[in-house]
């Protein structure tokens, strides 16, 4: 599939805001996806955004799509010791059901 | 509750041992997809299925087969396991085209 890449680690102290980037390569990418992971656990949907889009706003979570630059990011505003976990970047192409997956970013938050 | 069931939750077994790994949702998806998940590489898709007999090869299928006689359901096989398919697999449905895929809780499977 297209690539989908992320940084590996991000950790950031307790109140402060995240920012985890992702690109992509598949110009054709119609949605685009942010799911989490925690520890022991299956990955669970946090938000998404259309490809005509470029920012979406849901309580602490923002989405900024550049769609020049194939450039998705996910900010999480004061960041919680619960929301250490592992953040995929996903997107789907124009056809087919495949998602592609990023290799996920691991987000440490600190006390 | 609906959800993505899928068992064993962990498996250990032995190189060449036929085994199955079943997934089940009660949501009507149409959509299901078999996913394992390795560090360094994130998640690959395996095989998916768009509908009742109807499936076709992800990214990585070679070692894989599976099957979908009924909406609900949705097994992997691994006919002659091999020590490189030991790895997180997760099993994710969904109700059509560009709608949020639901994971199920993953399946840690040991191949020695």
């Amino acid at each position: 599939g297209e690539d989908v890449e992320q940084s590996l680690f991000l950790s950031v102290r307790e109140g402060d805001s995240s920012v985890i980037n992702c690109t992509y390569t598949d110009s054709s990418s119609t949605y685009l996806y942010w799911y989490k992971q925690e520890p022991g656990a299956g990955l669970q949907l946090l938000t998404y955004i259309f490809s005509n889009m470029d920012m979406k706003q849901d309580q602490r979570l923002t989405v900024l799509l550049n769609k020049k630059d194939k450039h998705l990011s996910l900010r999480i505003a004061d960041t919680q010791t619960g929301d250490s976990a592992i953040y995929f970047c996903a997107e789907k192409g124009n056809s087919g059901y495949a998602l592609n997956f990023g290799k996920g970013t691991s987000l440490l938050v600190t006390p | 509750e609906a959800q993505v069931t899928q068992n064993p939750r962990y498996l250990i077994t032995v190189t060449g041992k036929k085994l199955t790994v079943t997934c089940s949702q009660n949501m009507n998806h149409e959509y299901m997809s078999w996913y394992r998940q390795d560090p360094g590489l994130g998640l690959r898709q395996i095989y998916y299925s768009m509908n009742v007999e109807v499936t076709d090869k992800g990214d990585v299928p070679e070692g894989y087969k599976v099957s979908r006689k009924e909406k609900r359901n949705f097994p992997l096989i691994l006919e002659s396991p091999s020590p490189n398919q030991t790895s997180l697999y997760f099993c994710a449905s969904s109700p059509g085209f560009s709608y949020e895929q639901y994971f199920g809780p993953g399946t840690r499977l040991t191949v020695t």
